[in-house]
């Protein structure tokens, strides 16, 4: 089966600028996550969404970040403006995952590389 | 939330031998813990996990310990080969969302032939 593609996999911006990632799930995947891993961490959980609800966005830095699925399937996340800190690779996973406490594995995409100088 | 601690940063085991990466989380209330692995450049991908109801699994080569009282786990791989070096990545989910995960910030594993 195809895997999560995201794109693009290479973003370099300057800082204030604005940038979006966007995610196309696993066919049949429900839910979806957004990660940001910053070099030498792991990849924290940014936002969750089941369809195209939001689950949990409590780590999301909602004063820059925002992020939206509105069919369902594909999603896009979106930095404005970006800080220097925001440097790191964005990872896109999905879940068939129906509900919250159903175990499920998350397949994730080959991620976003974003730079900001 | 949460928090998960792993130890150590970075392994080097030689062929053959075992590795052991070890987390503690802090949320008493997690019941699903999955562990990760990241080989360079590539997207992590699922190599084990283990729910709160059970203390040990194992797949081949791979298995995974959770001691609840003490709120630990730990990821044993034997007969280590060089295609096991990578970053794996311990992470604990909440009771309330078993898909919510805390990763660790990771063990870097070097297999040496």
């Amino acid at each position: 089966e195809a895997g999560v593609a995201q794109s693009p996999r290479y973003k370099i911006i300057e800082k204030r600028q604005s940038v979006a990632f966007w995610c196309n799930p696993i066919s049949g995947h429900a839910t979806l996550y957004w990660y940001q891993q910053i070099l030498g961490q792991g990849p924290k959980l940014l936002i969750q969404f089941q369809n195209n609800g939001v689950v949990d966005d409590s780590q999301l830095p909602k004063d820059r970040f925002s992020a939206e699925r509105l069919k369902g399937v594909d999603s896009t996340l979106k930095i404005q403006p970006a800080k220097l800190e925001d440097s790191a690779v964005y990872l896109c996973a999905s879940s068939f995952t129906q509900g919250l406490t159903s175990y499920n594995e998350q397949f994730f995409g080959p991620g976003t590389r974003l730079t900001v100088l | 939330g949460e928090n998960v601690e792993q130890h150590p940063s970075t392994l080097s085991v030689q062929e053959g031998d075992s590795a052991v990466i070890k987390c503690t989380y802090s949320d008493s209330a997690s019941n699903y813990f999955p562990w990760y692995k990241q080989e360079l450049g590539k997207r992590p991908q699922l190599i084990i996990d283990i729910r709160s109801n059970v203390g040990e699994k194992k797949d081949q080569r791979i298995a995974v310990t959770l001691n609840k009282t003490a709120k630990h786990f730990s990821l044993h791989i034997t007969e280590t080969q060089p295609e096991d070096s990578a970053v794996y990545f311990c992470a604990a989910a909440p009771g309330d969302n078993f898909n919510k995960f805390y990763f660790g910030s990771g063990t870097k594993l070097n297999v040496k032939p």
